[in-house]
């Protein structure tokens, strides 16, 4: 299977702040990678797929980038509505598999 | 508006089974890849178990292969998840989420979900 390692863990965020999320797989996944959103009690959202294509609906400073094992999502300004735990997940290889998270809280 | 709404869940004892049932709509069901992600307490997301379009192909994550089976039935736009064997390390909330592919070459994303039914395996 392959490994995807979120870093970092968790963070802690001003309004306002950029914050950047990294993922990286054990082995290439290609641009095979998507990101997800999610809030305490509730279903995950679907933000970005194929490494940087922005699902509709998803707020603009939401951006991705990266391939083959190495990936980056990037809010440009944190906003209240940003706190949240967000997972990447790879659709290269069937035995998908998902990030262990990084939990995005308030400074 | 898609809408997916999951039921079946509940406590059930180590070596029970359970069936869990995913009603769809909103869309065209027929059309689209289907899939099952659980979340233990507290814990991250875990791909189950997908299913094509027609049926015929599934797959599973290792740790539930040859316990759990997917089936589906377009005519009534539901997707099922049947689980024997269970065990502890199978409690969780379960997700059934639509599995799109934007791209038309294999980005397999889950576009939408269920709000979860939940499955305690304890005895």
């Amino acid at each position: 299977d392959i490994q995807l390692t979120q870093s970092p863990s968790s963070l802690s965020a001003s309004v306002g702040d950029r914050v950047t999320i990294t993922c990286r797989a054990s082995q290439s996944v290609s641009v095979f990678l998507n990101w997800y959103q999610q809030k305490p009690g509730k279903a995950p959202n679907l933000l970005i797929y194929a490494a940087s294509s922005l699902q509709s609906g998803v707020p603009s400073r939401f951006s991705g980038s990266g391939s083959e094992t190495d990936f980056t999502l990037t809010i440009s300004s944190l906003q209240p509505d940003d706190f949240a735990t967000y997972y990447c997940q790879q659709s290269y290889i069937t035995s998908w598999t998902f990030g262990q998270g990084t939990k995005v809280d308030i400074k | 508006e898609v809408h997916l709404v999951e039921s079946g869940g509940g406590l059930v004892q180590p070596g029970g089974s359970l069936r869990l049932s995913c009603a769809a709509s909103g869309f065209t069901f027929s059309s689209y890849w289907m899939s099952w992600v659980r979340q233990a307490p507290g814990k991250g997301l875990e791909w189950v178990a997908s299913i094509k379009q027609d049926g015929s192909e599934k797959y599973f994550v290792g740790s539930v292969e040859g316990r759990f089976t997917i089936s589906r039935d377009n005519a009534k736009n539901s997707l099922d998840l049947q689980m024997n064997s269970l065990r502890a390390e199978d409690t969780a909330l379960y997700y059934c989420a639509r599995t799109h592919d934007p791209r038309g070459w294999g980005i397999r994303t889950f576009d939408y979900w269920g709000q979860g039914t939940l499955v305690t395996v304890s005895s």
